[in-house]
């Protein structure tokens, strides 16, 4: 599959649960970005990643953990995680982090947290 | 940091009408500034960009016009058609960081 995808596109967890999300991006592109999508809301960055380097962590309760073992790959740890918690988890990635650097999305998971 | 406002929050047009979309935005180091439309259950996708040396650019149906001075960028959407309905975000990008600040977007309906 090309560009960039994300598994798995439904989630519903537990607040005591363990889970992670997948994102995989196969644009050969350097940076990779977890943004938060809430009803009503803009979307909110979580982290950024730049050549497997975290260079961002916008302020996330520590539930959220991220994850980037090559530049490809990113993942987004969850734990004991909270009813507001749930939302559209969106990856993207660009060719780099910088000024005008096209994002482009996945399709995203949509978390439910009961 | 950059803190950008996007008005309105919805907009309902006739078929054929034009439809605009308003953003303004904080930080006068912003140089970048893109617009995603996300159609319902499906990922925010590029559909045009502006940068802070130019002033308009056009792409078909749609434009992005920017004004520096008073911080804020525009998106018009003429001509348009059943499958414009979808929720439009404006984002903006300062050079001092590389991150993108988004709006909190714009659900637009096109009436047929």
């Amino acid at each position: 599959e090309t560009g960039v995808t994300q598994t798995p596109r439904h989630l519903v967890m537990g607040m005591t649960n363990k889970k992670s999300l997948k994102c995989e991006q196969h644009l050969g592109h350097n940076a990779m970005y977890w943004y938060k999508q809430s009803a009503k809301k803009p979307l909110e960055l979580m982290f950024v990643y730049n050549f497997k380097e975290q260079t961002e962590n916008n302020s996330v309760p520590s539930r959220f953990s991220p994850e980037c073992p090559n530049s490809s790959h990113l993942f987004l740890h969850l734990h004991t995680l909270q009813p507001e918690d749930s939302a559209l988890y969106l990856c993207a990635s660009s060719q780099e982090v910088g000024t005008g650097s096209e994002q482009y999305f996945g399709p995203g998971t949509r978390l439910t947290v009961t | 940091g950059e803190n950008v406002e996007q008005h309105p929050s919805t907009l309902s047009v006739q078929e054929g009408d034009s439809a605009v979309i308003k953003c303004t935005y904080s930080d006068s180091a912003s140089n970048y500034f893109p617009w995603y439309k996300q159609e319902l259950g499906k990922r925010p996708q590029l559909i045009i960009d502006i940068r802070s040396n130019v002033g308009e650019k056009k792409d078909q149906r749609i434009a992005v016009t920017l004004n520096k001075t008073a911080k804020h960028f525009s998106l018009h959407i003429t001509e348009t058609q059943p499958e414009d309905s979808a929720v439009y975000f404006c984002a903006a990008s300062s050079r001092n960081d590389y991150k993108l600040s988004f709006g909190a977007g714009t659900t637009v309906t096109v009436r047929a």
